[in-house]
């Protein structure tokens, strides 16, 4: 199957400040995922992006806090922006070709 | 509301003996749902699937049962080893959507 490198895998940020995490796909794959997963919860899925086209956003995420780019196949950045301690979560890319497939996760910690 | 429940939050096991983790959903909508286990600082990875018109799916140890009636799904790890202690999900997606509605999840501790 395909693989997803993610990076950075943790970081601590002040609040205020915007972080940009990475996701490269060693293949084409037409969706990609970001999910959060906050402590001691399930995975929550942010947006889908598709290249091409703005992501679309769940119920209760928005651009404004979580832009996406989707700028070809194979590479998506998500911007976890104006951090507070309430965006302390781990993040996840995953792609989707038959079964999704997910990045090894950023572990992001807001001071 | 959570439409994937997965209500026990921890599981211990002997090794060799089977290993049986549970998952409800509420959504009919769900036809198509997969195991996925997580290893602390690692993604979830893939385990296995089944479609909502099979109801046993099996490969190597591992096995999913799905009940539509009940909106339950089970799998079973027989027989259970250490390697196998990992955090496992329990997710399910509709139709032609591609994205994952996941459950909380389920610490698998195999105790050697």
């Amino acid at each position: 199957s395909a693989v997803i490198s993610q990076k950075p895998s943790r970081d601590i940020c002040q609040r205020g400040t915007s972080l940009t995490i990475q996701c490269q796909v060693d293949s084409q794959v037409t969706m990609m995922f970001w999910y959060r997963q906050q402590p001691g919860q399930s995975l929550t899925l942010i947006a889908t992006a598709n290249q091409g086209s703005e992501a679309t956003y769940e119920s209760g995420f928005v651009i404004d806090k979580f832009p996406i780019s989707r700028p070809n196949l194979t590479f998506s950045t998500l911007t976890v922006s104006n951090m507070s301690p309430e965006d302390s979560s781990i993040y996840l890319c995953s792609g989707e070709t038959g079964e999704a497939f997910f990045g090894q996760g950023t572990r992001l910690t807001v001071v | 509301d959570q439409q994937v429940k997965q209500n026990s939050p921890s599981l211990s096991v002997q090794e060799g003996r089977i290993s049986i983790l549970n998952c409800d959903y509420t959504n009919s909508m769900f036809d198509y749902f997969l195991w996925y286990k997580k290893y602390p600082a690692e993604g979830p990875t893939f385990l296995i699937s089944i479609s909502s018109i099979k109801d046993k799916n099996e490969d190597g140890r591992f096995t999913v049962f799905l009940n539509k009636s009940a909106k339950h799904l089970s799998l079973h790890i027989v027989p259970s080893q250490p390697g196998d202690s990992a955090v496992y999900f329990c997710a399910a997606r509709s139709g032609s959507a591609r994205q994952l509605t996941f459950g909380s999840g389920t610490q698998l501790t195999v105790l050697p």
